[in-house]
């Protein structure tokens, strides 16, 4: 199993552009999420996702939308790219949650993002 | 809503040494699950440690362990033996056991370690 994967592993974009990040999970996880990681602020929540279909906002999720068209891929994407949106951005999933597990997060890679 | 604080942003240890990283947080909830995060320089974000808060045993996993104090809403890592593949940037995360939260965690900041020879 590859686990979670994410494309691309490193980007640079231009102020305006848009691009979007892929994860994509061979584990059959329900839930997919993404962060964003800057300095000094650990990882914030962007956006996540229950099912295929299905998605939602999390603490973070201006300047960024997703898709979940396929339940093992969950799309992040920017239309508009800005300098605040420089970071590295984790993919995770999870199982369904069954009651006394644990169900921790599986993390992608991460890709580093860098907006001039 | 809950928060995580990891008040030391960067801790400092000898090799074979021990040493101990803070995190509080604050909850209403009486029921969720508590866990530390590993980050060394490849960003692959590794778990290290994963505590249940209705469990008063503390986790022990090898050479990691936690001190779960749930009344004062502390949740440490001891690193005993450290060694030098221990430096990386340390996590804790915290989530809701409560259905309908979709297992979403809470990070802290982050504590950088560091392993001196």
């Amino acid at each position: 199993n590859a686990g979670v994967t994410q494309t691309p592993k490193f980007r640079v974009l231009k102020t305006g552009q848009s691009m979007t990040l892929l994860c994509a999970q061979d584990m059959n996880h329900e839930y997919m999420y993404w962060y964003r990681q800057d300095p000094g602020m650990g990882l914030r929540l962007i956006h996540y996702s229950v099912g295929e279909g299905t998605t939602a906002k999390g603490e973070v999720p201006d300047g960024y939308n997703v898709s979940r068209l396929k339940k093992q891929n969950f799309l992040l994407g920017l239309e508009s790219a800005a300098p605040s949106q420089t970071s590295v951005y984790f993919c995770a999933s999870s199982l369904l949650p069954v009651s006394g597990s644990f169900n921790e997060q599986f993390f992608g890679p991460g890709t580093r993002l860098t907006v001039l | 809503a809950q928060t995580v604080t990891q008040s030391q942003p960067e801790m400092s240890v000898q090799e074979a040494e021990t040493v101990t990283l803070s995190c509080t947080y604050d909850t209403s909830e009486s029921d969720y699950y508590l866990f530390w995060y590993k980050q060394p320089p490849s960003r692959q974000m590794i778990l290290v440690i994963r505590q249940e808060a209705y469990k008063q045993q503390n986790a022990t996993e090898n050479r990691f362990s936690v001190n779960f104090q749930k009344a004062a809403k502390s949740f440490s890592l001891k690193i005993s033996d450290s060694q030098l593949g221990d430096a990386a940037m340390y996590f804790c995360a915290y989530r809701s056991a409560l259905t309908g939260t979709a297992s979403k965690l809470t990070f802290g900041t982050g504590t950088r370690l560091q392993v001196t020879l």
